[in-house]
């Protein structure tokens, strides 16, 4: 079946870096998908990479090994607007979109 | 402001009650879709519409339907409420449909279904 992991709930400090990882398992791969979605909203769009390295926007990074299934993304100099779940999603061969259950992530002063 | 609009914002329904949650949008994306969130679990894929005038079962589509009779509105259907179906539905859409490498969903607000 297809499969995608991230943790389920991280902590972090209001200007550190945090580092959410994602892990896949599809039949096929046509991108991977990072969306941030704040408590009763809807998800918006942060970041799309199909190969493989670090795209980097402003305080948020997103990295891909397809050799490894593995994203993750990274934001750096956290603030408190940032707690908000993040969710992973990877088109497979057809193009559908599947997604994670999200990693909800609380920032803390 | 463009975008997606999604009504009810929420609703309680009775089981066996005939419910349509409508999705309007503005942006003349070619491809919508239908999805349901719940608790602990990723987003799952109701129906979609690579364009108007045809639609696709998604990964759960058993009890709902839609129609796509032009670009903007892609309603959704329970036809008969049961309670597994309480959820939040967030309808999308996107400029092109499957078949696109960097396919980005805006998304609407949300409606949330509780079915007794």
């Amino acid at each position: 079946g297809q499969n995608i992991d991230q943790p389920t709930e991280m902590t972090a400090t209001e200007g550190a870096i945090v580092q959410i990882n994602c892990t896949y398992q599809t039949s096929g791969f046509n991108g991977l998908f990072w969306y941030q979605q704040h408590a009763g909203e809807a998800p918006t769009f942060l970041s799309y990479n199909v190969l493989d390295g670090l795209e980097e926007k402003g305080r948020f990074s997103s990295f891909l090994s397809r050799s490894k299934g593995y994203s993750y993304l990274l934001l750096k100099e956290l603030q408190m607007k940032d707690s908000a779940s993040y969710l992973c999603a990877v088109a497979d061969s057809n193009y559908q979109l599947i997604w994670g259950a999200g990693t909800k992530l609380i920032i803390k002063p | 402001i463009a975008g997606i609009t999604q009504a009810p914002t929420s609703q309680i329904l009775a089981a066996g009650r005939r419910m349509t949650l409508r999705c309007t949008q503005d942006m003349r994306h070619n491809a919508m879709y239908w999805y349901r969130q719940d608790l602990g679990l990723g987003l799952r894929l109701i129906h979609y519409s690579n364009t108007a005038g045809t639609t696709g079962k998604g990964e759960v589509p058993d009890g709902y339907s839609v129609s796509r009779a032009n670009t903007d509105d892609f309603p959704l259907t329970l036809a008969s409420a049961v309670p597994s179906q309480t959820s939040v539905y967030f309808c999308a859409s996107s400029r092109t449909g499957e078949g696109s490498g960097a396919n980005v969903l805006t998304f609407g607000a949300g409606s949330r279904l509780t079915v007794l």
